[in-house]
């Protein structure tokens, strides 16, 4: 069974500070993909970022960053100065190597504050 | 706007009653997803079509759920008898031909409230 767990349900944070949100998934499969979405107030999912299983590697794009690690099976996400737009529902999401459907988390809603 | 497009973006129903959900998706995107989500909670997968063949369905998809894609392009997700446990924002996604990736693009929603 494929699982995604995100154990933050809300963060609160001022505006320009760091946050990490964090996210846990389960897999039998060798080959997945990992995902976070964006979930504004406006209720519209906004694709944000893509890992594949088979490489590690953490990048950078801008202010956001992601942690990837297969040993824990997480896949963090990070904001970097985050701003008050920045407040949404984030979400985490994984695919198998099998059919086309997204499992996603629970959610963590990010509130920022001027 | 070339997104995918829900309609409606709202329906009020009596429980008892049927209801239709059209999306659109991106046109060039030959795979379409519908999801539901409640307050609180993510996206859970309720089905989703390649063309017009549906490859596979939730278990969270009753008897009284019923989608189709009958040209390959648009989709309906009809819910019958409706219940207020339906009450949900039903989504719809598409994403595009070949992306093993499984990139999903998503419309706004379509939110049932059934009274």
């Amino acid at each position: 069974a494929q699982k995604v767990t995100q154990a933050q349900t809300e963060i609160s944070v001022v505006e320009k500070e760091d946050v990490t949100l964090d996210c846990v998934y389960e897999t039998r499969d060798t080959t997945y993909y990992l995902f976070w979405y964006k979930q504004p107030p406006s209720g519209e999912l906004v694709f944000l970022i893509r890992r594949n299983s088979f490489d590690e590697q953490n990048e950078i794009s801008g202010r956001y960053s992601w942690n990837f690690q297969k040993s824990t099976s997480s896949f963090n996400f990070t904001i970097t100065a985050s701003q008050v737009v920045d407040s949404a529902v984030y979400f985490c999401a994984l695919k198998g190597d099998q059919g086309g459907k997204l499992i996603f988390g629970q959610g963590t809603e990010l509130s920022v504050k001027p | 706007d070339t997104g995918v497009s829900q309609d409606p973006r709202h329906k009020i129903t009596k429980r008892g009653q049927n209801v239709t959900f059209r999306c659109d998706p991106i046109s060039e995107h030959n795979r379409l997803y519908w999801y539901r989500q409640t307050l609180g909670q993510g996206p859970e997968f309720l089905t989703y079509f390649q063309n017009e063949a549906q490859l596979e369905k939730s278990r969270l998809l009753s008897d009284r759920f019923s989608a189709e894609r009958p040209k390959g392009s648009f989709s309906t997700l009809e819910i019958q008898r409706t219940e207020q446990g339906d009450s949900a924002m039903y989504l719809c996604a598409s994403s595009a031909k070949g992306s093993y990736t499984g990139e999903l693009f998503f419309g706004e929603g379509s939110r049932l409230t059934v009274l």
